[in-house]
């Protein structure tokens, strides 16, 4: 059982391309979380999906989409990237069951935007 | 808005004992979380409180205050292995999880 994927490890970027992040469970979750890590801030919500066909914002969304065309893909795209999105970015799931819902995590996409 | 604050940087010698506190302001509460995260690692779960008291598993316990809004993570017995950053997390009422900076222990020999 593999859990969580991302896709790309790591990857440099010139400002102003377009980017997507991708992210697989096989663990049949229902919800599912894009965060940002950055030094001193902790994780950062982006964006999140309680079930496949919903998504919603998080804490900050901006400059950032997803979709969620079925229960195991939630890509993240950089639109347009800028040397702010340079970070670590997480992708987790969870049952989404409420509030005893433990979140697991992939093993992040490290972005850097020059 | 979520407030969650927690030490920077803790170090201890291995063998020994060291609680992490946690402190949190934050819209609605519906359970702490503690993950476990070493560098270059995802983050991984490692404990979930959400009544008053000592929650124990093996060398690490996790202690909740909803009246103080604080909590720690004790590690007993340290190990080499266990030097991370543990990340202190609060659930609200709308069921997103907020995270705190996160505190890096260095374990020493």
């Amino acid at each position: 059982i593999a859990g969580i994927t991302q896709a790309p490890t790591s990857q440099i970027l010139a400002a102003g391309r377009r980017m997507t992040l991708r992210c697989t469970q096989d663990m049949r979750h229902n919800a599912m979380y894009w965060y940002r890590q950055d030094l001193g801030l902790g994780l950062r919500l982006i964006h999140y999906s309680n079930t496949a066909g919903t998504t919603g914002k998080g804490e900050v969304p901006d400059g950032y989409s997803v979709s969620r065309a079925n229960t195991d893909d939630f890509p993240l795209t950089l639109a347009s990237a800028v040397p702010s999105q340079t970070s670590v970015y997480f992708c987790a799931s969870s049952d989404g069951q409420g509030a005893t819902d433990t979140q697991y995590f992939g093993p992040g996409t490290r972005l850097t935007v020059l | 808005g979520q407030n969650i604050d927690q030490p920077t940087e803790m170090t201890a010698t291995e063998g020994a004992i060291v609680q992490i506190n946690c402190t949190y302001q934050t819209s609605g509460f519906n359970g702490l979380f503690w993950y476990q995260q070493h560098a270059g690692e995802a983050p991984t779960f490692l404990s979930y409180n959400v009544l008053d008291g000592l929650e124990e598993k093996g060398r690490f316990s996790s202690f909740l205050s909803r009246s103080k809004g604080y909590s720690y993570l004790l590690l007993k017995e340290l190990q080499m292995k266990d030097s991370a950053s543990y990340l202190c997390a609060v659930i609200s009422n709308d069921y997103k999880l907020s995270f705190g900076a996160g505190t890096t222990v260095t374990v020493r020999a």
